[in-house]
């Protein structure tokens, strides 16, 4: 099975952009999907097959995925963002080890 | 309403058998991939395994492969999760998600301590 590798932690002033990456071996051939987690939620879905973004998720919200790395953007961070990040390959299931992301 | 409801928290003895379900509701349930997911206490997801509701095509991860057994009961819209003989290690919150290609739908968990 794949691993897949973000950074453990990402911290980001309100307005600027937070680029939260996912590294794994020819991932770009791949779909990526991403998931927020908040403290005692259940994870939802922000971004799907890359790129898509589900109703009801923010325009600020962003993927890419060439090569080794995958890249979740989110752009003009609010206080609300602040959360746990996964990125997660459908055809091995496997997610990566989760991005903390701090908004300062 | 478009939901997964999963049974309630779990306490049990190591050693002890458990089946925890996930009820799918207001979709298509028998077109849908169903994936359990655990999170151990301040960690992050694991996927364990996924079935497809409409064959009953299952299957594991490597790491869970043999540990736990995945179902479905079609007829309940209904997708389970068991062990036969619990550890101490199994203590988690265990996840349904539902999807066709992305889990878009997730249940809130079930807690399961050991």
């Amino acid at each position: 099975s794949s691993v897949l590798t973000q950074p453990p932690s990402v911290s980001v002033a309100p307005g600027e952009t937070a680029r939260i990456t996912c590294g794994g071996n020819n991932i770009g051939s791949k779909s990526v999907h991403w998931y927020r987690q908040k403290p005692g939620q259940a994870p939802i879905l922000v971004i799907y097959y890359d790129t898509d973004r589900p109703s009801g998720i923010p325009e600020r919200f962003s993927g890419s995925n060439s090569g080794n790395t995958a890249t979740l953007t989110i752009s003009r961070v609010e206080a609300g963002d602040e959360a746990d990040y996964y990125c997660q390959v459908w055809d091995s299931g496997v997610f990566g080890g989760g991005t903390k992301l701090t908004v300062l | 309403e478009v939901q997964l409801v999963q049974s309630g928290a779990e306490v049990k003895k190591p050693g002890e058998s458990l089946k925890i379900s996930c009820k799918g509701s207001g979709y298509s349930f028998a077109s849908s991939w169903i994936g359990w997911v655990r999170q151990m206490p301040g960690k992050g997801l694991e996927w364990m395994g996924i079935i497809y509701s409409g064959d009953s095509d299952t299957r594991y991860s490597p790491s869970f492969q043999g540990q736990v057994t995945i179902s479905v009961d079609t007829s309940l819209n209904t997708a389970y999760l068991q062990w036969s003989s619990l550890k101490a290690s199994d203590t988690a919150m265990y996840y349904c998600a539902a999807g066709s290609g992305a889990f878009d739908l997730w249940g809130r968990g079930t807690l399961v301590t050991v």
